[in-house]
């Protein structure tokens, strides 16, 4: 079936370092959508990419959507301890309503 | 407020009996999802619901059922032919179209002892 892999699944690092999360599929996305869960929480909706090749800004964080839909990274510069959480992927599937998720990056930040 | 609500927050359960997770929205969403998440292992879909009296199936749907009687309501039971059903379970809903953001409740976590 359709998987979305993310790697890695850990990431420990100092405050001030940058930090990327990858995405691959499967299968070609329609769109792919950026979540945020931090420690006893739910997931919370970061942003949305639709177009091949799209890159989006929020603040320290840049998000890419690769020319084939396959893939997407999540970066974050000067990472600060607010930071911490797990992000996951998740990818679209035209006309079907669902999202596959990837199976997210735990974000560890030492201050 | 508008939101999504689930309950109870933490629940046990013996081994063997059924047991109902909440989840109610106020959103005016028309879809609805039921996700079970484990350590390492993301969000899986266990069921969907696109629009009121009709849900379809997801990844992991066995040992599992549920009902859309009403737009607000998503309720998931969970079997006893649910082999490994500790777990924490996530309800979202979104808007109509397929480019539309989730929505999560703040989860259930089921114990079964």
């Amino acid at each position: 079936g359709q998987q979305v892999m993310q790697i890695p699944q850990y990431q420990h690092v100092q405050e001030g370092e940058d930090f990327t999360t990858y995405c691959n599929s499967s299968t070609t996305l329609s769109n792919i959508q950026w979540y945020k869960q931090r420690p006893g929480g739910h997931p919370v909706f970061l942003i949305q990419l639709v177009k091949s090749g799209e890159v989006k800004k929020q603040k320290r964080l840049t998000f890419q959507f690769g020319e084939a839909k396959k893939n997407s990274s999540l970066h974050i510069t000067a990472t600060q301890t607010t930071d911490v959480g797990t992000y996951f992927c998740a990818g679209g599937l035209s006309n079907t309503g669902k999202l596959i998720f990837g199976q997210g990056t735990t974000l560890q930040v030492k201050p | 407020d508008g939101g999504i609500t689930q309950s109870p927050k933490y629940l046990f359960r013996k081994e063997g009996q059924n047991v109902t997770l909440s989840c109610e929205q106020n959103l005016n969403h028309d879809a609805m999802y039921w996700y079970r998440q484990d350590p390492g292992q993301g969000l899986r879909l266990i069921y969907y619901s696109q629009i009121v009296n009709d849900f379809q199936k997801g990844d992991i749907a066995e040992g599992y059922s549920v009902s859309r009687e009403k737009k607000e309501s998503f309720p998931l039971t969970v079997t006893s032919a649910q082999k490994n059903p500790t777990a924490f379970y996530l309800c979202a809903s979104k808007l109509a179209g397929g480019y539309n953001e989730q929505f999560f409740g703040p989860g259930t976590r089921l114990t079964v002892l």
